[in-house]
């Protein structure tokens, strides 16, 4: 069962633009959550991450959001550049019993391609 | 610092051989996890090291595969007698976690490039 939901395959966005990832996720004990970025043949590369304590984090061009209610979190990047075309990963971890410390749960990734 | 690097970056094996993957953590870093990404799929935890125990080890897909840890460092994932099935990326990814009991120091995990895996 897939805990962690992208339901966006793809996104095209002009440059200059805000590009907008969603993720939803099922289990009220995540609290910790993070972004990803994925280059072909390469590893992902940590982005951007956000505690349950809070409801926004901002680095530069990236801001996460998160609404623990609706279990949803963003992520905006703005202003979207070429460089930013890659896969997006969403990626949760809890303390609940069932969970391994710190081990991430993943979305299926969302292809962003940000156009001239 | 290095990151984590992994060995080789392709590796191509018929079916029914054994391999080997090396994940090297950044070091210093407590925790080490392996994960599979097939294709058109998102990252598939396999198992889970803190220090050379392994107390997760949940992800495995089957008994063809293991793992091992030494030194608190170096990692070795091992499939035996591969099948077609297993073509993947294995990725390996390391943090500084502290034990459960204890505040988390940060949940942020460095990946390595991954190792292509394409059994025939």
């Amino acid at each position: 069962d897939q805990q962690v939901k992208q339901n966006s395959p793809s996104l095209s966005v002009q440059e200059g633009r805000i590009s907008i990832l969603n993720c939803d996720y099922t289990n009220s004990m995540f609290d910790y959550f993070l972004w990803y970025k994925k280059y072909p043949a390469e590893g992902p590369t940590f982005l951007i991450s956000i505690s349950s304590i809070k409801d926004k984090n901002e680095d530069g061009r990236f801001t996460v959001f998160l609404n623990k209610s609706a279990k949803h979190l963003s992520l905006h990047i703005v202003p979207s550049q070429p460089g930013d075309s890659a896969v997006y990963f969403c990626a949760a971890s809890g303390l609940d019993r069932g969970s391994t410390l710190g081990r991430l749960y993943f979305g299926r990734g969302t292809q962003l391609t940000v156009w001239p | 610092g290095a990151g984590v690097s992994q060995s080789p970056s392709n590796k191509v094996t018929e079916k029914g051989k054994d391999v080997e993957l090396r994940c090297d953590p950044i070091s210093g870093h407590t925790a080490l996890y392996w994960y599979r990404q097939s294709l058109g799929q998102g990252l598939e935890f396999l198992i889970y090291f803190q220090g050379n125990s392994a107390p997760d080890k949940s992800g495995l897909p089957s008994d063809r595969f293991s793992a091992e840890r030494t030194g608190g460092s170096v990692s070795t994932l091992t499939i035996q007698r591969t099948q077609q099935e297993d073509s993947a990326v294995y990725l390996c990814a390391s943090s500084s976690i502290a034990v459960r009991d204890s505040p988390r120091i940060t949940d942020t995990q460095y990946f390595g490039p991954g190792t292509r895996l394409t059994v025939l």
